[in-house]
């Protein structure tokens, strides 16, 4: 079975800080995919970002970046000077070919920027 | 990516009564899945919808309570039946045409049940 943990439940961080969402994950797999969705009030679930296995490059978009290490069984994400519109829930998420599919999620981390 | 409209965007609905809900997909996807968002939870998956057959449900969901029709490749429904105040949540679609394709998701169907 497949298993994402995202420890931080919620993180309030003030305006232009930095903030780091862990999260950590089980898979049998050796070939699977990570994703972080946005979900902002409004509910919808804004894909961020696809990392596959074999891909263990770090990845930066503008403020934006994931540490993917396959040796932790970690995928974070790092989000740069911080502002009030980063205010939602993020999602990370994995899925295999063995699993159909079907992805698994986290149970997700709050962050409210504050101005 | 594709793009995934659902209707409606939000219900309030009765006790007892049952609700459908549409996802539309601006292309031909391979797959189709139907997740629930409990207040303040993540997504569980309901099922996968397929093409011309019936749809495999997840532990815990059953046809009775959720069919889910898939006509053709870009068209799928969820039917919420006798709604309890419990069934009240976000019910989202998603669509894919299969690894290593992301899987995107619509903007969700917000339904209270009173």
């Amino acid at each position: 079975a497949q298993k994402v943990t995202q420890a931080q439940t919620e993180i309030s961080v003030v305006e232009k800080e930095d903030v780091t969402l862990d999260c950590v994950y089980e898979t049998r797999d050796t070939t699977y995919y990570l994703f972080w969705y946005k979900q902002p009030p409004s509910g919808e679930l804004v894909f961020l970002i696809r990392r596959n296995s074999f891909d263990e490059q770090n990845e930066i978009s503008g403020r934006y970046s994931w540490n993917f290490q396959k040796s932790t069984s970690s995928f974070n994400f790092t989000i740069t000077a911080s502002q009030v519109v980063d205010s939602a829930v993020y999602f990370c998420a994995l899925t295999s070919n063995n699993a159909g599919n079907m992805l698994t999620f986290g149970g997700g981390t709050r962050l409210m920027v504050k101005p | 990516s594709a793009v995934i409209s659902q209707k409606p965007s939000r219900d309030i609905c009765q006790r007892g009564t049952s609700l459908t809900i549409q996802c539309q997909v601006d292309s031909q996807v391979t797959m189709m899945f139907w997740y629930r968002q409990q207040p303040g939870q993540s997504l569980t998956l309901i099922a996968t919808a397929n093409q011309g057959s019936e749809a495999t449900y997840e532990s815990g969901f059953v046809i009775d309570k959720f069919p889910i029709s898939r006509p053709n490749l870009t068209f799928s429904t969820l039917t919420v039946s006798n709604m309890s105040p419990e069934d009240s949540s976000i019910y989202l679609c998603s669509a894919t045409t299969g690894l290593p394709d992301t899987q995107y998701f619509g903007p969700g169907t917000r339904l209270t049940v009173l």
